[in-house]
């Protein structure tokens, strides 16, 4: 089973304020990914990644950056953070291995932006 | 951009009954992965699925993707079934890296 872990779990910041969330996987994945999730929408991808160094940007990224430091890590980075990003942010890793494309999903990580 | 229809958009149920959730997309997928939401905010995989189909439990999903739809049934509905259930597919022509679109999500409440 993948296993993809997150922090902080809850965040509580202020507008205009950087916002740091962490992304840990153990399964030697070369691709992850950051999404949110917002009431009443499905997923929708910020920024992904092919592999340590490496970072592309998804469907919505403005007002986000992000960072692969390592195959295990990922970041994403809220430099000025506004109210409209308060949401939940879940990130996921997976792999093209023997055709198979799932993406396995972290716990999420609640953001409020005040 | 691939669009993923998914209904309905909410679903109650009575203890012990069941009914289909379903997906239709927009272009050709290669994949699907069905997520339940749980009352915590994880996401929990159910299903992955290339074609046919595949069963777990109460839980049965196909998916056909020259037909560009994929289901969930649930039957035997329990108490801890309720949360948002969510399909996500990927296009089929889109490499090694799998961009998965969601659909909006079924909000399902099951009642004694």
């Amino acid at each position: 089973e993948a296993a993809v872990t997150q922090s902080p779990r809850n965040k509580v910041a202020v507008t205009g304020g950087k916002v740091t969330l962490s992304c840990n996987q153990t399964n030697n994945h070369n691709n992850m990914y950051w999404y949110r999730q917002d009431t009443g929408h499905g997923l929708r991808l910020i920024h992904y990644s092919y592999g340590a160094g490496s970072t592309e940007k998804g469907d919505i990224p403005d007002g986000y950056k992000a960072s692969r430091p390592s195959q295990e890590n990922f970041s994403l980075i809220l430099e000025l953070a506004t109210p409209s990003q308060t949401s939940v942010y879940f990130c996921a890793s997976g792999d093209a291995l023997g055709g198979r494309y799932e993406q396995y999903f972290g716990p999420g990580t609640r953001l409020t932006v005040l | 951009g691939d669009q993923v229809e998914q209904s309905p958009s909410a679903l109650s149920l009575h203890e012990g009954t069941g009914s289909a959730l379903r997906c239709n997309f927009t272009t050709t997928m290669r994949a699907v992965q069905w997520f339940r939401k749980n009352s915590r905010g994880s996401l929990i995989n159910l299903f992955y699925l290339a074609s046919g189909t595949k069963e777990n439990g109460r839980l049965k999903s196909a998916f056909d993707s020259k037909e560009r739809y994929s289901t969930l049934h649930i039957r035997d509905a329990q108490l801890e079934d309720s949360g948002t259930y969510f399909c996500a597919a990927g296009p089929l022509l889109s490499g090694s890296f799998n961009k998965l679109t969601f659909g909006a999500g079924t909000r399902l409440a099951v009642c004694p």
